[in-house]
């Protein structure tokens, strides 16, 4: 079964980057590593997603090893809204089921 | 354009009782996905469809969970004999692409369900 390690938590300064890294053990192989942004009450909002090596849209970067053991999203410059839960989400290398996992999620506090 | 949407936004009911989740895809979407979700930790993964067919129900509890997309659209979670552990926060996500290998997924606003 696939499991997942992030951060609890992190504080970060208006205008730093930021990385928070999620770990994840046999998660499956043709699957993409997805990242997640979530506010209170609000569904998780799609943040970007990659494969293998490094990703970058107009909001993020990710970063994946050659070994897919990790990922690292990377936020540029945060802001105050910045400040929300970050979740990972890989699939689980279970043989025949194709679930989903979210990681244990990370809340990020953006202060000025 | 419209969202994903789900109803009820919020269900009390008694233990002992069945309850029936809508969820309501981003129109076009091929695949759909429940979660649950307790307060303060991740969604949990219930079962996903590629249009109608379930793909995999292996985080589905028990058997008293069960969901169904007749027609690759609408999909309805139903929960029989509710017990207090039930409740939770339940999200429904639908996405452009058949799932599992990209998961950009669209979540709509949850049924938050109170179990009395």
């Amino acid at each position: 079964l696939a499991k997942t390690t992030q951060p609890i938590s992190m504080d970060s300064y208006e205008g730093q980057e930021v990385n928070i890294t999620c770990s994840h053990n046999n998660i499956a192989t043709n699957d993409y590593i997805t990242w997640y942004q979530q506010f209170p009450s609000q569904g998780p909002r799609f943040i970007i997603q990659g494969y293998k090596t490094k990703v970058t849209n107009e909001v993020a970067s990710l970063f994946i090893p050659a070994d897919r053991k990790s990922s690292t999203l990377s936020l540029p410059r945060v802001s105050l809204s910045d400040t929300a839960v970050y979740y990972c989400l890989v699939g689980d290398n279970g043989g025949a089921t194709n679930k989903l996992i979210f990681g244990t999620g990370t809340l990020l506090a953006v202060q000025p | 354009g419209a969202g994903v949407s789900q109803s009820p936004r919020y269900k009390v009911t008694k233990r002992g009782q069945d309850v029936a989740l809508r969820c309501d895809p981003i129109s076009g979407h091929v695949s759909l996905y429940w979660y649950r979700q307790a307060l303060g930790q991740g969604p949990e993964f219930l079962t996903y469809f590629n249009y109608e067919a379930q793909q995999d129900k292996s985080g589905l509890p028990n058997d008293r969970f069960s969901a169904e997309r007749p027609e690759g659209s609408i999909s309805t979670l139903t929960i029989q004999r509710t017990e207090q552990r039930d409740s939770a926060m339940y999200r429904c996500a639908s996405s452009p692409s058949e799932g599992p290998t990209s998961y950009e997924q669209y979540f709509g606003p949850g049924t938050r369900l109170t179990v009395t």
